[in-house]
């Protein structure tokens, strides 16, 4: 079954900090993977996708096929990415595409 | 162009009545879907409606139904509300949901279930 597993609820790092914020997949074909964000009392919006190979407010995610996994990296923390972040999968199931959310991990940089 | 547009943005209801929600999506997207955001859950999928149609459903039971207009312009209905449906829920459009099309959120409405 297709599913995106963020094993932590909550993350703190001090700011200047790197941060690793992880994402593991499990899908039987070519997934197409992103990272959401939803900052306090903002709507969620796209972050980064693995297609475009960019790097967004400092962050960076790579697909990695054999781990299954599409951690976000960033190596120094601002305060103002404090955040709600949510992986996301889209990949084709049953002949539609389905996107899948992780459950999302709370980053709370500290001062 | 304007953004995904939700109403109510809040909602309280009692135990056993329904409701309805509704989300404009952006001019020129077909595709919507609809989302349960809890602080335990995370983003629980419901549904998708692309071309009026319902093209991919979540795990949720009946209660949890959804329709889309020609405009594409979709709604949610609950009925029978239980307490734990309290949540924000989250709509969300793309030009169409096949690959890597970025999905466009709405600002949510948060029913209180009481």
């Amino acid at each position: 079954a297709q599913r995106v597993t963020q094993p932590e609820k909550l993350l703190s790092v001090f700011k200047g900090a790197p941060v690793e914020l992880k994402c593991n997949y499990s899908y039987s074909g070519s997934p197409e993977l992103f990272w959401y964000v939803q900052y306090s009392r903002q709507r969620l919006q796209l972050l980064l996708r693995h297609i475009s190979r960019e790097s967004i407010k400092g962050f960076t995610a790579d697909l990695n096929k054999g781990e299954t996994s599409f951690h976000l990296k960033k190596p120094f923390a601002q305060e103002e990415d404090s955040a709600m972040y949510y992986c996301a999968l889209s990949g084709r199931d049953s002949g539609t595409y389905k996107y899948i959310f992780g459950t999302g991990t709370r980053l709370k940089v500290l001062a | 162009k304007a953004g995904v547009t939700q109403t109510p943005r809040y909602l309280i209801k009692t135990r056993g009545q329904q409701v309805t929600l509704s989300c404009s999506p952006i001019s020129g997207h077909r595709s919507v879907s609809w989302y349960q955001q809890t602080p335990g859950q995370g983003l629980q999928f419901l549904f998708e409606y692309f071309s009026e149609t319902q093209r991919n459903k979540g795990n949720f039971p009946g209660r949890f139904s959804g329709r889309q207009f020609s405009n594409s312009r979709s709604e949610m209905n609950v009925s029978t509300l239980e307490l734990g449906d309290s949540a924000l829920y989250l709509c969300a459009s793309s030009f169409d949901n096949q690959g890597a099309t970025e999905a466009f959120f709405g600002q949510g409405t948060r029913l209180t279930v009481v």
